[in-house]
């Protein structure tokens, strides 16, 4: 079945505990991209990769990190979390292809809560 | 700015009835334009997606969501509404040559019994 995977689902720290979000698809898709989604502000893109070892910024990147070593694999690294990191994350892929009119799949989402 | 805009925060209607999603947008250029679905704690699901072509397009559970160049919007509709509707909308455009796939604040869709 083709899908896009995040680990932990569900995840409670305290400030300043690194941490990381794993996620993997199976689609062989060349772009990822990670969200957070805030009540009342949609989603917002926090970064993303058109494919390994190219990453850029997207709108809200400040205190985050990512790699892209593996085609499948985009993990998202908070370095040193903070309470307004706490949030509602999503992964995404899709292929390049068609570039903007490709769908981006979505994983099912980590909550996120930082104390 | 490239934006979209989703001027309801909550919309109810009662099951069996038509509903609509409205959407509208701001981008340069020709818009590619998508609506998602999430169902409580769960991801976000694709329900459809305009590129190009014919204006109406339809989509996943009965869905369809018309583009109207002139007044940019991308209303999501369905002529008779479930319960199982109930969920949180998004809709969603992106623009030739961009990475970028920019989001509304979401509408919360009701439907009751």
């Amino acid at each position: 079945e083709a899908q896009v995977t995040q680990n932990p689902r569900y995840l409670i720290t305290v400030t300043g505990k690194k941490l990381t979000v794993t996620c993997s698809q199976n689609m062989n898709h060349e772009y990822m991209s990670w969200y957070r989604q805030d009540p009342g502000l949609g989603l917002r893109q926090i970064y993303y990769s058109m494919n390994v070892e190219v990453t850029d910024k997207g709108d809200v990147p400040e205190g985050y990190k990512v790699s892209r070593k593996e085609k499948r694999n985009f993990p998202l690294i908070l370095e040193s979390p903070s309470p307004n990191q706490t949030s509602l994350y999503f992964c995404a892929s899709r292929s390049t292809s068609g570039r903007a009119g490709d769908t981006q799949y979505f994983g099912p989402g980590t909550r996120l809560t930082v104390l | 700015a490239q934006s979209v805009a989703q001027p309801e925060d909550q919309v109810n209607v009662a099951e069996g009835n038509p509903l609509t999603v409205k959407c509208t947008y701001s981008v340069s250029g020709n818009p590619y334009l998508f609506w998602y679905v999430q169902y409580p704690n769960r991801g976000l699901q694709f329900l459809l997606k305009y590129i190009t072509g014919d204006n109406l397009v339809k989509g996943s559970y009965g869905f369809e969501a018309e583009f109207n160049k002139s007044q940019t919007s991308f209303h999501l509709k369905k002529p008779s509404a479930l319960v199982s509707d109930s969920a949180l909308y998004f809709c969603a455009v992106s623009f030739y040559n961009t990475d970028k796939l920019i989001f509304g604040t979401g509408t919360r869709l009701q439907v009751f019994p």
